[in-house]
């Protein structure tokens, strides 16, 4: 079975241009994660779906940061402007509906804004 | 106070030795607890589950104490490959996300 997949794997910008990063998840889990995970702390959620649909957006930064999954299959997070804070590891992760317990991560991006 | 917090590590112990990590969260709503290993530069991975009753997996044993809000991971004989950071996870009502510790690093050496 694949796992999640997330490109790209590193991504070098400076403050202030914009970026973008994909995730397709595990076929058949309807459930989505986006998560920051800055060096040294534990993975923080950004964005949480639940096929096409936000379930949770409480902790994006929703001033420059966006995120959706129009079909219900991949999604794309976008980050613009970017800020030097912003570096960090972009992880994707999924679950089937039937255990929600279990989320699969994807390898992550790797960004670091200069 | 943070949601979930975990020693701050690193634990740096011989091969064999017993190591136990320690971990409490803030919410007395919190309804699912987890270990998570990440390796290095790796993504996070489900370790086991903690039940309240304690679970035990190979040389792995969790315990959860929801009174004093507190989760335990113990290590048995420490292998290399267990070298590693491990994270402590709970979820709030189900269906939502989860909310990870910093972790804490493990380093086994020979």
């Amino acid at each position: 079975e694949a796992g999640v997949a997330q490109s790209p794997r590193y991504k070098i910008i400076e403050k202030r241009q914009s970026v973008a990063f994909w995730c397709n998840p595990i076929s058949g889990h309807a459930t989505l994660y986006w998560y920051q995970q800055i060096l040294g702390q534990g993975p923080k959620l950004l964005i949480q779906f639940q096929n096409n649909g936000v379930v949770d957006d409480s902790q994006l930064p929703k001033d420059r940061f966006s995120a959706e999954r129009l079909k219900g299959v991949d999604s794309t997070l976008k980050i613009q402007p970017a800020k030097l804070e912003d570096s960090a590891v972009y992880l994707c992760a999924s679950s089937h509906r039937d255990n929600p317990n279990e989320q699969f991560f994807g390898p992550g991006t790797r960004l670091t804004v200069l | 106070r943070k949601e979930v917090e975990q020693d701050p590590g690193p634990f740096n112990v011989p091969e064999g030795a017993t190591v136990a990590f320690n971990c409490t969260y803030s919410n007395s709503a919190s309804q699912s607890f987890f270990w998570y290993r990440q390796d290095c530069r790796k993504e996070p991975k489900l370790l086991m589950s903690v039940y309240s009753s304690g679970n035990e997996d190979g040389r792995f044993t969790a315990q959860l104490n929801r009174a004093s809000q507190y989760i335990s991971l113990l290590i048995r004989d420490s292998k290399l490959s267990d070298s590693a950071t491990y994270l402590c996870v709970v979820r709030v009502p189900a269906g939502t996300a989860l909310i990870f510790g910093k972790g804490t690093t493990l380093s086994v050496s020979s």
